[in-house]
């Protein structure tokens, strides 16, 4: 079983569309993440929530929207789409925060054209 | 504002050969964590390291932690082919989210 999974795998999509990407866990972790890796392989958090509370929010455009509905689930939602935006973006979970192993999905790789 | 650093970023050593990666972090951090991420693939946790003076191995490959320098090595002992892959340590700082800070990532390539 996929412990940390992200749909879809990959996306291509033109510049100004708004795009959403699902991630959902199985671990019964309280706190899950959002992290974007670009092109050079820099990895950077973006967001995270604990218990459905968004308890880290980074300096990222506000087109960009998290959303979680539960401890499970955390969705990443994308307005107006810009070439900048091309990354792969990962979501991972751990059971607090920051805590001792933190899981991470498959990526999400995203191209904006 | 903490930064981690690493070094080399890339690296590419013969099989058989020992090598040590290095990770700097500028500011006091409770834990380190050393991750491993194959090309296209998620990043799988390595160890992670919680207190001065932590040393941890799994198979060929040994992480420590020197709090007092703002240090961490990752040691690669007898290198072979399937270790090839990037790594990457990251730090954090105790608090109420503990920000997770990665550096730029190691590229091994390890040639037969």
């Amino acid at each position: 079983d996929t412990a940390v999974s992200q749909t879809p795998k990959y996306l291509v999509t033109q510049m100004g569309n708004d795009k959403s990407i699902k991630c959902e866990q199985n671990l019964g972790h309280d706190t899950m993440y959002w992290y974007k890796q670009d092109s050079k392989k820099f990895l950077k958090i973006m967001f995270s929530y604990n218990n459905k509370e968004l308890i880290i929010n980074e300096t990222v455009p506000n087109r960009f929207s998290p959303k979680s509905p539960d401890k499970a689930h955390l969705n990443l939602h994308i307005n107006s789409l810009e070439l900048g935006d091309s990354a792969v973006y990962f979501c991972a979970s751990s059971q607090v925060p920051h805590g001792n192993t933190i899981y991470f999905g498959e990526g999400s790789w995203l191209t904006v054209v | 504002e903490l930064k981690v650093e690493q070094n080399p970023l890339f690296l590419s050593m013969q099989e058989g050969k020992n090598y040590t990666i290095y990770c700097n972090y500028s500011t006091t951090s409770d834990r380190l964590y050393w991750y491993r991420q194959d090309p296209g693939k998620r990043l799988e946790s390595l160890f992670v390291l919680l207190s001065n003076g932590a040393v941890k191995q799994e198979g060929r490959l040994m992480a420590s932690l020197d709090t007092k320098a703002r240090l961490s090595t990752l040691h690669i002992t007898a290198a072979v082919h399937d270790l090839s892959a990037t790594y990457f340590c990251a730090a954090a700082i105790s608090g109420s989210a503990r920000q997770l800070t990665f550096g730029s990532g190691t590229q091994l390539t390890v040639l037969p």
